[in-house]
């Protein structure tokens, strides 16, 4: 057990429909991270927040957004969903900003039909 | 920016044997991590390699550091079943965040 927590951890939903994806980060870790894992691919990454603060952004969609809220947790938000959509969606945690490792939770299948 | 290849993207092999997998940047990095994701599960942090040529061994498998710090490799000796699953090197240059790299995935033949 990674200590992040993932919810829901499967979503079918509709193309055109928005959703959110939820995170509660490991216990004392200040980052989260977002990736999207497609089918036997590699991870991307979509985004960091730091102690709330945006601090990094990789190849993020603009449909989808994400923020990290002053308890920490963090939800991502996938709005006017397509067919490529479809994936599985890891967050991740660390102690820092981003030279410690990530642990990262069971991640978010999301399937569009 | 940053451009990571890790070679081989696939990697039979037969129980028993050893492989290595390769993880090169483009630029000097400041540390690089490994992680390993088994089939249908997420990505564990396994090692981080910090200084110049280091070598970090746990059980089978060698990690080493670059001596100019811009390649990594992992090394896994008598494979097993366990071994299974896809590897992924995450190196970091300073300034930048962390970047996976597409990882190495293992399949082992009994």
């Amino acid at each position: 057990d990674s200590g992040v927590t993932q919810t829901p951890k499967h979503l079918i939903t509709a193309t055109g429909q928005r959703v959110t994806l939820r995170c509660s980060p490991r216990s004392g870790d200040l980052s989260v991270y977002w990736y999207q894992q497609s089918l036997d691919q590699g991870l991307q990454f979509l985004i960091q927040y730091y102690n709330g603060e945006e601090r990094a952004k990789g190849n993020i969609l603009e449909r989808f957004s994400a923020q990290q809220f002053p308890d920490l947790h963090s939800e991502l938000n996938l709005s006017s969903l397509e067919l490529g959509d479809s994936a599985l969606y890891f967050c991740a945690s660390s102690v820092d900003g981003g030279n410690q490792p990530q642990h990262f939770g069971d991640g978010t299948r999301l399937s569009i039909l | 920016g940053q451009q990571v290849m890790q070679i081989p993207q696939y990697q039979h092999v037969q129980e028993g044997e050893d492989f290595t997998t390769y993880c090169n940047s483009s630029t000097t990095l400041s540390n690089i991590q490994w992680y390993k994701q088994r089939p249908g599960g997420h990505p564990v942090f396994l090692i981080q390699l910090v200084k110049s040529g280091e070598v970090k061994k746990q059980k089978r498998l060698t990690f080493q550091f670059g001596e100019a710090k811009k390649n990594s490799s992992l090394h896994i000796t008598a494979t097993q079943t366990t071994d299974v699953g896809t590897y992924f090197c995450a190196p970091k240059a300073a300034g930048n965040k962390l970047t996976f790299g597409g990882g190495t995935r293992v399949l082992v033949k009994p």
